[in-house]
């Protein structure tokens, strides 16, 4: 079983609405968590991070992270097409040198 | 500054060829990895080394060799590829602090 888990998709809201992606962990001794978006054929490029319980907001991008039920979300107001891209989330693992584990990502399209 | 690159961009190869990937990076970071990336199964790690002299295996080993030549350059080298190692390989680098990747543009790699 992946250690970090994401509903694969593909999510598609209109544009002006709101995006919620959700990502749940294994290790519960992982610290923190970000969120990349990769775009097709691109690589992928870091949106947020959040280690603390609660929210973290950044613009149109809000992060969730609630390390009691295991579970790290992204929200993204004001969905514009561009924002149509794969996320990917990742954990930070106990005990690793620096590795991150990656979900799987979610397909976001937002359509015009 | 380049951050992260990646030669060559592009590969086609036959079962049983060798080749290597190379990746470079002039962030002064210390911590250097290489994914691989397949549909619907995310980024998975593959080798990586924390600080330049070591390396270490990662999820999905088998069939590659790394080299850390120095503190700037991580290589990956298929000795005899297969067509199972068709997919798209990412380095990666993490520096202190906040422990956020920062990747390359990729090699997108075809075994026939």
């Amino acid at each position: 079983q992946k250690e970090v888990e994401q509903n694969s998709g593909p999510l598609s809201v209109p544009e002006g609405a709101i995006a919620s992606l959700n990502c749940t962990y294994s290790d519960r001794g992982s610290q923190s968590f970000f969120w990349y978006r990769q775009y097709s054929g691109k690589s992928p490029e870091l949106i947020m991070f959040i280690y603390s319980n609660g929210d973290k907001e950044d613009g149109r991008f809000t992060a969730q992270l609630n390390k009691a039920s295991q579970y790290v979300s992204l929200l993204i107001r004001d969905s514009q097409p561009s924002d149509s891209a794969t996320y990917l989330c990742a954990g930070r693992s106990s005990g690793s040198a620096r590795q991150l584990t990656f979900g799987s990502g979610t397909q976001l399209t937002v359509l015009p | 500054n380049a951050g992260v690159t990646q030669t060559p961009k592009f590969q086609v190869l036959k079962t049983g060829q060798s080749m290597t990937l190379q990746c470079a990076q002039d962030m002064n970071h210390n911590s250097m990895y290489w994914y691989r990336q397949d549909p619907g199964m995310g980024l998975r790690l593959i080798y990586y080394s924390a600080s330049e002299g070591t390396t270490d295996k990662g999820e999905v080993p088998n069939g590659y060799n790394v080299s850390r030549l120095n503190k700037r350059e991580f290589s990956l080298r298929l000795e005899s590829a297969a067509p199972s190692q068709t997919s798209v390989y990412f380095c990666a680098t993490t520096g202190t602090g906040i422990n956020e990747q920062f990747f390359g543009p990729g090699t997108r790699l075809t075994v026939l």
